[in-house]
């Protein structure tokens, strides 16, 4: 089936740890984002890539970094200086202005 | 003033009633429009894309003003599986940012 993953569906981790989500789509899309989502709020964008090999900051990247190697890989690392990291992250693609495809999300608990 | 800007209810509305929501967005090189929607602790779906024309599918139908710059979502004979957040979709031409706004939750009650 086409669509867009998202690895583990919850993450537990110890407040100063690095963290990486997975998130991987073959509907050979080129556009991909992250989004966080926090209880009751909306969607905000981390950060998007347009291409392989290069990605842009969204509105709230501080304290996170990803890498666009390959086409269907855009992960994300929530890093220690992310100052407040637990939330549901999102994943999506698109190809060209076209809807917008998700993953099911992460929901990320740092204890 | 925020990218994309709704109401975030709640809109409390009885089953078979019509609800609307409205939705600015600031930025005129703004291409392409959707409605999303989301169930609680799901990942947003989309509903349906918005033209300019208007567009109709079923019990709901999106209008798009560019020239007042907002997009709109009625729901006619509203069903309890309605209940959920709305979410409204800008989709910059520029730089293929993809912006949303923050939600309008509607419950139908029975």
């Amino acid at each position: 089936d086409g669509g867009i993953t998202q690895s583990p569906k919850y993450l537990f981790r110890k407040e100063g740890q690095n963290v990486t989500l997975s998130c991987e789509q073959n509907l050979n899309h080129d556009a991909m984002y992250w989004y966080r989502q926090d209880p009751g709020q909306g969607l905000r964008l981390i950060y998007y890539s347009q291409i392989v090999n290069d990605f842009q900051k969204g509105d709230i990247a501080e304290g996170y970094s990803v890498s666009r190697e390959k086409k269907e890989s855009f992960p994300l690392t929530v890093t220690s200086a992310q100052k407040n990291p637990t939330a549901f992250y999102l994943c999506a693609s698109s190809m060209g202005r076209d809807r917008a495809f998700f993953g099911p999300g992460t929901r990320l608990t740092v204890l | 003033r925020k990218e994309v800007e709704q109401d975030p209810g709640p809109f409390n509305v009885p089953e078979g009633a019509t609800v609307a929501f409205n939705c600015t967005y600031s930025n005129s090189a703004s291409q392409s429009f959707f409605w999303y929607r989301q169930d609680c602790r799901k990942e947003p779906k989309l509903l349906m894309s918005v033209y300019s024309s208007g567009n109709e599918d079923g019990r709901f139908t999106a209008q798009l003003n560019r020239a007042s710059q907002y997009i709109s979502l009625l729901i006619r004979d509203s069903k309890l599986s309605d209940s959920a957040t709305y979410l409204c979709v800008v989709h910059m031409n520029r730089d293929d940012k993809i912006i949303f706004g923050k939600g309008t939750r509607l419950h139908i009650l029975p």
